[in-house]
């Protein structure tokens, strides 16, 4: 069964510090995404990977894809509360059947 | 350019009703898809649109469908609502021309069945 697991689902965390979500899959695929969501929104693009070693930075984010491994990551550099969200990736089925999966999020939330 | 938009934005419904939600793509995206967003299950596929085919479908019953209009827009139609129908429906155009399906996404349809 294909499976794309964040984790962690749930993390708070003081300003200033950094920290990793990490989103696992498990089948092949080169091409990931990253959204956000607020609460009560939709979602936002963030970032997209497209090739095995990519590397995307957008202010205080940094995301990255091993195709090998079947991992992204979602790096978070001197956390500011305006970051406080949901984290999601979606893996792009590309190979199977085009579709694009998500995970179940990571609800970040950043303490001042 | 405009964004994705969704009407109507809240829906109150009882059991067994029907309902129709609707969505606007961003101006020349051809690719329309939908997702059923819960807090337990979270986002997951309903369908994809693509010059008015439906390219994709998810695990979901006959009781959900849509289509896609020439002009791209789509609407997505459940019948018989239950219970566990209620969530924020979202709707995400791509132009998939680029070779990739980078999607943005429509605010949202809150649907309550009571």
């Amino acid at each position: 069964e294909l499976k794309v697991e964040q984790n962690p689902l749930f993390l708070s965390m003081q300003e200033g510090k950094n920290y990793t979500i990490y989103c696992n899959y498990s089948t092949t695929s080169d091409r990931l995404y990253w959204y956000r969501q607020d609460p009560g929104k939709s979602l936002e693009s963030l970032f997209v990977l497209l090739s095995n070693g990519a590397v995307k930075q957008e202010g205080r984010l940094m995301a990255s894809l091993d195709t090998k491994a079947r991992l992204s990551t979602l790096h978070i550099t001197a956390a500011v509360h305006d970051l406080s969200a949901t984290y999601f990736c979606a893996v792009d089925m590309e190979y199977r059947d085009d579709k694009i999966i998500f995970g179940k999020g990571t609800r970040l939330h950043i303490l001042p | 350019k405009a964004g994705v938009t969704q009407t109507p934005r809240y829906l109150i419904k009882t059991r067994g009703q029907q309902v129709t939600l609707s969505c606007s793509p961003i101006s020349g995206h051809r690719s329309v898809s939908w997702y059923q967003q819960t807090p337990g299950q979270g986002l997951q596929f309903l369908f994809e649109y693509f010059s008015e085919t439906q390219r994709n479908k998810g695990n979901f019953p006959g009781r959900f469908s849509g289509r896609q209009f020439s002009n791209s827009r789509s609407e997505m139609n459940v019948s018989t609502l239950e219970l566990g129908d209620s969530a924020l429906y979202l709707c995400a155009s791509s132009s998939r021309t680029s070779g990739y399906n980078e999607q943005f996404f429509g605010p949202g349809t809150r649907l309550t069945v009571l």
